[in-house]
């Protein structure tokens, strides 16, 4: 069976410190990934998405990137967080239609 | 772009039954998701549309209109379990990647 994981939870950080947040999906090929954020309030934000090791496509400019080293990990990454950046960070794959989220990682920027 | 509108919440009482509309406008559609989310909760999928007409799922039917933008969620017997919020996701043409709107905070009371 194929399952989505990751991690941290919760991550409380400071301002201007680095971020790295990763994303790993079992039982799967060459899946579609996806970083959603979303913020106190607001609706989820697609911020980036791949369909395969190497390519990354960025939704919305800002102050975060997104790499895939290999075919089932995503990593999240800011080198200077904000406190703008705080939110709830999803990862999700889709293997046909549907997407399937990972338990999401809650960021506090301070 | 796109533009997605739902209302911010519903309140209902156990056991009734609740419709949640969706208008969306969008670059191109395949089709268009239904999500349910629990506070602090990573989404969970309840339906995907992508032809007209309605589509039933147990307690939870989605109905389509392609040609007025248009969709719902129509949840019946409602229990206090389904106290959520429930996201509208069209996916824009040439790809499925869900996009959201804010979604609807559904509020269920005895």
């Amino acid at each position: 069976s194929q399952t989505i994981h990751q991690w941290p939870a919760t991550l409380v950080q400071p301002v201007g410190s680095p971020l790295s947040l990763e994303c790993t999906v079992e039982g799967t090929s060459n899946p579609n990934l996806y970083w959603y954020r979303q913020a106190a309030g607001r609706g989820l934000q697609l911020l980036f998405y791949s369909v395969g090791i190497g390519q990354i496509s960025s939704e919305v400019p800002q102050n975060l990137s997104a790499s895939r080293p290999q075919d089932r990990q995503f990593i999240l990454s800011s080198k200077k967080l904000l406190l703008s950046d705080s939110g709830f960070y999803l990862c999700a794959w889709q293997p046909n239609t549907e997407a399937f989220f990972g338990q999401g990682t809650r960021l506090t920027v301070v | 772009g796109q533009n997605i509108d739902q209302p911010t919440e519903m309140t209902a009482t156990e056991g009734a039954i609740v419709q949640i509309n969706c208008t969306y406008q969008t670059s191109g559609f395949n089709g268009l998701f239904w999500y349910q989310q629990h506070a602090g909760e990573a989404p969970t999928f309840l339906s995907y549309n992508v032809l007209d007409g309605l589509e039933e799922k147990g307690r939870f039917s989605s109905f389509l209109s392609r040609s007025k933008g248009y969709s719902y969620l129509l949840l019946k017997e409602l229990q206090m379990k389904d106290s959520a919020s429930y996201l509208c996701a069209p996916s824009p043409g040439g790809s499925y990647i869900p996009t959201f709107g804010r979604g609807t905070s559904l509020i269920v009371h005895p």
